[in-house]
């Protein structure tokens, strides 16, 4: 157990709808990653956020947003969504220092239909 | 934008066979870390190399990192089955970038 908690564990929607993906950082950790992993890919970082500010930016599409509150849980949100939006959407989280490991959540599946 | 190259991005080997991935970068990396997702699992680390040339070992595995520290490599001795799964390395200048992870499968 990674200490980095993420809900829900899945969840299968259609198309259009739009979701939150949830997560709780490790106590003490300051910064949230997201990352997609589709089936049988690699990991594909999408957005960072340290203490509540954006710190880095990946492949992450216009129809998908995140934010960090002041607890320090981070929420996804994917709107407009497609049949190949369907993946895996992993969390993890550092204490925040440049480079430091990364400790991943149990991640959430999502299904688009 | 920084990219990490991991290869090969599969490999099927027979139990107690090696194994080795390598991954490659076109800038100077501050570091280099190592990954294991186990099937349906998620991304656990495994270690983190900094220096120029350093090479650590664990049990079975052994990391290295490159001279000009822009490769990096994964070696295991003679796999087991427990050794399944996808091998990911993470390094970066500012930020960590992963690559796109080398599969293992172990044939009992």
């Amino acid at each position: 157990d990674s200490g980095v908690t993420q809900t829900p564990k899945h969840l299968i929607t259609a198309t259009g709808q739009r979701v939150t993906l949830r997560c709780s950082p490790r106590s003490g950790d300051l910064s949230v990653y997201w990352y997609q992993q589709s089936l049988d890919q690699g990991l594909q970082f999408l957005i960072q956020y340290y203490n509540g500010e954006e710190r880095a930016k990946g492949n992450i599409l216009e129809r998908f947003s995140a934010q960090q509150f002041p607890d320090l849980h981070s929420e996804l949100n994917l709107s407009s969504l497609e049949l190949g939006d369907s993946a895996l959407y992993f969390c993890a989280s550092s204490v925040g220092l440049p480079l430091d490991t990364q400790y991943f959540g149990p991640g959430t599946r999502l299904t688009v239909l | 934008g920084q990219q990490v190259m991991q290869i090969p991005q599969y490999q099927h080997v027979q139990e107690g066979e090696d194994f080795t991935t390598y991954c490659n970068s076109s800038t100077t990396l501050s570091n280099i870390q190592w990954y294991k997702q186990r099937p349906g699992g998620h991304p656990v680390f495994l270690i983190q190399l900094v220096k120029s040339g350093e090479v650590k070992k664990q049990k079975r595995l052994t990391f290295q990192f490159g001279e000009a520290k822009k490769n990096s490599s994964l070696h295991i001795t003679a796999t087991q089955t427990t050794d399944v799964g996808t091998y990911f390395c993470a390094g970066g200048v500012n930020d960590m970038r992963f690559g796109a992870g080398t599969r293992l499968t172990v044939k009992p």
